[in-house]
């Protein structure tokens, strides 16, 4: 399967900053998706992330908070901005290489708001 | 009613027990699922498809009931590495690609 580098693996940043993580593939992949998996809980879909155009973002995630690029078809970033102690979380890009194939994903990003 | 519902456990078995975990799904359009095992503090990774007539992977068995709508995952002779969470998982469907998790059920294995 895909090998997927997502980074930074864990940051602690200040209340109302913003933070970018990227999502590297080693080979080219049909779809990106990004989760948020809060304390205790599972996952839960933020967006698709769309190559050459605007993500589509699930119910309750907007693109002013949770802005995506997808460039092209092996690299996205997602930015959580103006974070808040609420957005405290693990943050997760997937891929699925081929219709009707399961998700893979990447290692996380552990994310802390003081 | 939530999409994709599990027991959340924790499920405490001995080492070499059998032990099962369910699950049911809402959308009967689903065509797609899922075993994932998510370790603490990892992300989640493949266990198994679950397919219609059913597979088996060493000691995970799946079932698929679409009648039903029920999903299982058999362990037999449980180690003390299979401790973890396991979700289960369906796509959504209109070919999207999405995939709807469950909450997880936790097992420890115990010696």
């Amino acid at each position: 399967s895909a090998v997927i580098s997502q980074k930074p693996s864990r940051d602690i940043c200040q209340r109302g900053t913003s933070l970018t993580i990227q999502c590297q593939v080693d080979s080219q992949v049909t779809m990106m998706f990004w989760y948020r998996q809060q304390p205790g809980q599972s996952l839960t879909l933020i967006a698709t992330a769309n190559q050459g155009s605007e993500a589509t973002y699930e119910s309750g995630f907007v693109i002013d908070k949770f802005p995506i690029s997808r460039p092209n078809l092996t690299f996205s970033t997602l930015t959580v901005s103006n974070m808040s102690p609420e957005d405290s979380s693990i943050y997760l890009c997937s891929v699925v290489t081929g219709g009707g194939q399961p998700q893979h994903f990447g290692d996380g990003t552990r994310l802390s708001i003081l | 009613r939530k999409e994709v519902e599990q027991d959340p456990g924790p499920f405490n078995v001995p080492e070499g027990a059998t032990v099962a975990f369910n699950c049911t799904y809402s959308n009967s359009a689903s065509q797609s699922f899922f075993w994932y095992r998510q370790d603490c503090r990892k992300e989640p990774k493949l266990l198994m498809s679950v397919y219609s007539s059913g597979n088996e992977d060493g000691r995970f068995t799946a079932q698929l009931n679409r009648a039903s709508q029920y999903i299982s995952l058999l362990i037999r002779d449980s180690k003390l590495s299979d401790s973890a969470t396991y979700l289960c998982v369906v796509n959504k469907p209109s070919n999207t690609g999405k995939l709807i998790f469950g909450q997880g059920t936790t097992l420890q294995v115990k010696p």
